[in-house]
């Protein structure tokens, strides 16, 4: 079944410590994927997307993430944690490509900070 | 410029109660999409439109959920009778035709029903 796996459902580093959070899809072929970030009581921000070309691609707030066909997978990377990253994060996909952005969303992870 | 408004925040009603939410996008934006968040969980299309068409509403529950939106601009989002199931958070969310997977959310409307 066509899915969207985000395996951590709660992470918890330490300010100024690395991040990688996974994601994981199953797709017959390579979709658009995408990375959002969902602050309490807040929306959910578009991080960072990957079409094609460059499998690392870079995105705001100091975010980045690397596609890895082979694995198919779209891990979310930061060099350095701030306590202003404490959020829920979403891993999603477009399976139809740029059919009408009907994205496919995983659970979420969500980020703890402690100092 | 303004974001994605929705309101209510938050809204509280008795089962077998309608409720309604409002949507206003992005001004500029053509496409726009309510999404369902049940807690611990990503959001998931209800619908998603076109101007004025609905152009996806394949996973809206249509025995008592309707949308729409009127001259291609805010969105109406309603549930008539609530049940207990659906105490959710319904997201709004807007784009550009084409602009491939940015969408722009609003904050939500929190939805309880005791």
């Amino acid at each position: 079944a066509q899915s969207v796996t985000q395996p951590d459902i709660h992470i918890t580093v330490s300010e100024g410590a690395s991040l990688e959070l996974r994601c994981n899809y199953s797709y017959g072929a390579t979709p658009y994927l995408f990375w959002y970030v969902q602050s309490p009581g807040q929306g959910l921000q578009l991080l960072l997307k990957y079409f094609s070309g460059d499998t690392l691609v870079q995105g705001i707030k100091g975010f980045e993430a690397e596609f890895k066909r082979s694995q198919s997978s779209f891990n979310l990377r930061k060099p350095s944690v701030h306590w202003s990253d404490a959020a829920e994060y979403f891993c999603a996909v477009d399976p139809i490509y740029n059919q009408g952005g009907k994205l496919i969303f995983g659970q979420g992870t969500e980020l703890s900070v402690k100092p | 410029e303004a974001g994605v408004v929705q309101s209510p925040r938050y809204k509280i009603i008795e089962k077998k109660q309608p409720v309604a939410f409002w949507c206003n996008p992005i001004s500029g934006h053509n496409t726009l999409y309510w999404y369902l968040q049940n807690l611990g969980q990503g959001p998931e299309l209800l619908i998603r439109y076109e101007n004025e068409e609905a152009v996806d509403d394949s996973q809206l529950p249509k025995d008592r959920f309707s949308a729409e939106r009127l001259k291609g601009v805010d969105s109406t989002l309603k549930i008539q009778p609530a049940e207990l199931g659906d105490s959710a958070v319904y997201l709004c969310a807007s784009s550009f035709s084409g602009d491939t997977g940015e969408l722009f959310f609003g904050e939500g409307s929190r939805l309880t029903v005791l």
